[in-house]
């Protein structure tokens, strides 16, 4: 059982759609990552989240927007998305950032196709 | 900067034989090191993770890794392989700061 959830766990959107991605802990971490990932490749860093601001943007196009309603939830705001962006959105969260010797422990993933 | 190189790409073992995944890592001090592994469809799940003292540790699900500085290596083993045990392995490093550095993972087959 993992301790991260995603939701939803599949998404289908088209180019003009907006939805969101939604994740949520409740191990009372202070640090929250969204993650993406593309078939047969290590996860890249998007967004890092540090007591509910925004720590890192690794200069993700403003088509993904997220934020951070409380220490617990974690949302991506998707807006005009491209095929390419189909992947796999992995949410993570761990006790402190920086990390030191805490572990990310991920959520499951929400499979995204942009048609 | 930190880097990870994991050599092998694909792994291919039978059931019930032993296994062991390479791991190398580049990083000025003391690294933090993890294995995590990805089923299909899955998210990543922690199997163990290296901060100091002993140089071998155990994890989840009966493997273990062993960090050896010399030569900068954190290699994942375990005896028996299980079938369930196919799946995607990323070995990963950081110096305690802002980064993870995923090494590009290893896909393992179990034939059974």
């Amino acid at each position: 059982d993992t301790e991260v959830t995603q939701t939803p766990k599949h998404l289908v959107m088209g180019m003009t759609n907006k939805k969101s991605l939604k994740c949520e802990q409740h191990m009372g971490h202070r640090a929250m990552y969204w993650y993406k990932q593309k078939a047969k490749k290590p996860p890249e860093l998007m967004f890092v989240y540090s007591y509910e601001k925004l720590s890192i943007n690794e200069s993700v196009p403003s088509r993904f927007s997220p934020e951070c309603p409380n220490s617990s939830l974690l949302n991506l705001h998707l807006h005009a998305l491209q095929p390419e962006d189909s992947a796999l959105y992995l949410c993570a969260s761990s006790q402190d950032f920086p990390t030191g010797n805490s572990p990310l422990h991920f959520g499951n993933g929400t499979r995204l196709t942009v048609t | 900067a930190q880097s990870v190189t994991q050599p092998d790409i694909h792994i291919t073992v039978s059931e019930g034989a032993s296994l062991e995944l390479r791991c190398n890592y580049s990083y000025g001090a003391t690294p933090y090191l993890f294995w995590y592994v990805q089923s299909p469809g899955q998210g990543l799940q922690l199997l163990l993770k290296y901060f100091s003292g002993d140089t071998l540790v155990q994890g989840i699900k009966g493997f273990e890794a062993e960090f050896k500085r010399s030569q900068s290596s954190f290699n994942l083993r375990k005896p028996s392989v299980h079938w369930s045990d196919a799946a995607e392995y990323f070995c990963v490093v950081t110096g305690g700061g802002n980064k993870l550095t995923f090494g590009t993972g290893t896909q393992l087959k179990v034939e059974l």
